[in-house]
């Protein structure tokens, strides 16, 4: 049973433009979630999050939106640049322990 | 500041083998996490280790197993290995109370089974 969808495995972006990467989820205990990027060779590291008492959070080029009745969170990228290409992977956790629930990853890449 | 260590960082078991994985947590940290990851999907969790023992676990079976010491490193032990078990294991530390987003991972072990 997967509680964290990204449904599209992959996305291709214009340099410039904006990025968004779309996760729902379906179990109600979640009360934080989280976005990670990954590259090749590498961890996945932590992006942004966002706790189920708000609908926005922002950092730099990066916001993450929640909407709560539809379960559903995306990712906004603006302006998007090379260096965001990866694979980013939406991530669900609740009562504010650190045993995340992952969604598949969408391999974002950045056409300069 | 060090970061998350993980060895071997490849390694090719056959079926029915033993492995076991290694993980030296960032400074500061107190709390190791493991997670699999198999090709195509997303890390999935396997356990959680804090203050020696073990603190939650996910749906893994009991061959699936851990420890950790007192500097806070971490071994991920497989035992009768399965050729479901080829997967990228990633190690993660935290520091515990100090929330998710703090999670640290390192950059993995491929384990292949022949």
């Amino acid at each position: 049973d997967q509680q964290v969808k990204q449904n599209s495995p992959s996305l291709s972006v214009q340099e410039g433009r904006i990025s968004i990467l779309n996760c729902d989820y379906t179990n109600s205990m979640f009360d934080y979630f989280l976005w990670y990027k990954k590259y090749p060779a590498e961890g996945p590291t932590f992006l942004i999050s966002i706790s189920s008492i708000k609908d926005k959070n922002e950092d730099g080029r990066f916001t993450v939106f929640l909407n709560k009745s539809a379960k559903h969170l995306s990712l906004h990228i603006v302006p998007s640049q090379p260096g965001d290409s990866a694979v980013y992977f939406c991530a669900a956790n609740w009562g504010g322990n650190e045993k995340l629930t992952f969604g598949t990853g969408t391999r974002l890449t950045i056409i300069p | 500041e060090t970061g998350v260590t993980q060895s071997p960082t490849h390694l090719i078991k056959t079926r029915g083998q033993q492995v076991t994985l290694r993980c030296s947590s960032q400074s500061g940290h107190n709390t190791v996490s493991w997670y699999q990851q198999a090709l195509g999907q997303g890390p999935q969790f396997i356990f959680q280790y804090y203050r020696e023992e073990e603190n939650g676990r996910g749906n893994f079976p009991p061959r699936f197993s851990g420890l950790q010491f007192p500097n806070y490193s971490s071994e991920l032990n497989v035992n009768a290995l399965e050729l479901d078990d080829s997967a990228l294991y990633l190690c993660a530390s935290s520091l515990s109370g100090a929330g998710a987003n703090v999670l640290t991972f390192g950059a993995g072990s491929r384990l292949t089974v022949l």
